[in-house]
Parts: structure tokens; C-alpha cells; sequence
């Protein structure tokens, strides 16, 4: 079975600072990645997916995510983050195979900004 | 209106109350999704519609009882619940589930904070 792991529950960092948040899947082949992000009390929205092709994926918001296959991983990157960052981010994966496939989310990292 | 609608944001109701849960998509999606959200603890999956037909229940409690009258609207009836059943509830959907890609990214409703006393 799949699963995600993020192993930051919390981060703290400052305002303008870089940001990498990380995210560890298990997976027996290349599946559908997705990064979500979660304001205080709004649904989740999409910031980046990736299917194929280019491992570096662009997202909204200034975000990026790198698909490294030998790590499994795809960690969520941001150059300077600003105060309205502060949220909480999700990873999720998707197996890459047709007919219904359920998504399976990580438990989050919460990211607080200070000035 | 755009995107995922649900209402009402907040419900508080005791345990021997009847409620239903709203969610409206205006993507023109084809799958809905119910996912409950409690405090440190993973997203649940509760229930996947595919035009309209229910495509899994993952051994969600018959307290919880969905309803799919069409591609764009999704409820959740909720009846004798308990306190633990208190949580965020998340309606998502998408273009559709097969695996051609992008057919499965999620959009996600703000969300149903419930309280159960």
C-alpha cells in the first residue's frame, strides 16, 4: 500500500527566509505527487502536482517541488517566504494506473512565520 | 460561483439531532469525494461518487449516510452522532478518476467545522 511521510510537524521560519518542506512517499512505482496547502479554517487547495516529465515542477504562489525517484521524495521549496505562507501544507500521492485510484495524504507540516 | 461551495461552515448539533452536509461543485466534474479532517490525524476518505454512482465507502460508520442526486451536488446526512465524529468535513472533486493524467486532481470546499455535544 502507499504512504506519505512528512516528517515536520512544525516549522518556524522567518520572513524572507527559504523554505524546503518535505515529503517521503512509498510507493512500488512513480505515482501522481501532489503538494496542497491549508489555511486556518478554508479547504485545501492545490499549489503543484506532478505526473511526467520535468522533476522540478512550478507551482502558484512562488512555490516549486523537486521529484527526486532514487530519494522518493518531493519536497516543496520557496525561495523567500512572506507572512501569508504561514499555513498548514500537505503532501499527497496518487498511484499512476487507470481506473479508481485513492489519494493518500500525509498528516501536514505546520509552517509559522515570524518577522 | 465558482470552485467548491459547501454549507453550512459551521454546524453544532447534540447527538440525537439529523443534520445534512451541502457540497456544489461549477467545475463540471464528474467525482466527488467526502473526506473527514480531525486534528492531528491524516485526511480520511469517506466516500468516492462517480456520476453519481458511489464508487467506494470506506467502512465509514451508517451514522454517516451520502448522497449523490447528481454530478454537482453531493450531501452527507449525519444522524446519532458521537463527539468523536467532531472534526473538519472536506467535499473535494474532480475532472474524473481514471488514470489519464489530470483527470484525478482534487478541488476542495472550504470545509463543515461540526461539533457534536
Amino acid at each position: 500500500a502507499q504512504s506519505v511521510t512528512q516528517p515536520d510537524i512544525h516549522i518556524t521560519v522567518s520572513e524572507g527566509a527559504s523554505l524546503e518542506l518535505r515529503c517521503n512517499y512509498s510507493y512500488g512505482a512513480t505515482p501522481y505527487l501532489f503538494w496542497y496547502v491549508q489555511s486556518p479554517g478554508q479547504g485545501l487547495q492545490l499549489l503543484l502536482k506532478y505526473f511526467s516529465g520535468d522533476t522540478l515542477v512550478q507551482g502558484i504562489k512562488g512555490f516549486e517541488a523537486e521529484f527526486k525517484r532514487s530519494q522518493s521524495s518531493f519536497n516543496l521549496r520557496k525561495p523567500s517566504v512572506h507572512w501569508s505562507d504561514a499555513a498548514e501544507y500537505f503532501c499527497a500521492v496518487s498511484p499512476m494506473r487507470g481506473g479508481y485510484q485513492k489519494v493518500t495524504f500525509g498528516t501536514g507540516t505546520k509552517l509559522q512565520v515570524i518577522p | 460561483e465558482t470552485g467548491v461551495t459547501q454549507t453550512p461552515r459551521h454546524l453544532v448539533m447534540g447527538m440525537t439531532n439529523k443534520k445534512s452536509l451541502k457540497c456544489e461543485q461549477h467545475l463540471g466534474h464528474n467525482a466527488m469525494y467526502w473526506y473527514k479532517q480531525s486534528a492531528k490525524k491524516p485526511l480520511e476518505l469517506m466516500f468516492v461518487y462517480n456520476f453519481k454512482e458511489q464508487t467506494e465507502n470506506n467502512s465509514v460508520p451508517s451514522r454517516f449516510s451520502p448522497e449523490c442526486p447528481n454530478s454537482s451536488h453531493l450531501f452527507l446526512h449525519l444522524h446519532t452522532l458521537q463527539p468523536e465524529d467532531s472534526a473538519l468535513y472536506l467535499c473535494a472533486s474532480s475532472q474524473g478518476l481514471a488514470g489519464e493524467v489530470g483527470q484525478e486532481t482534487q478541488y476542495f470546499g472550504p470545509g463543515t467545522r461540526l461539533l457534536v455535544l
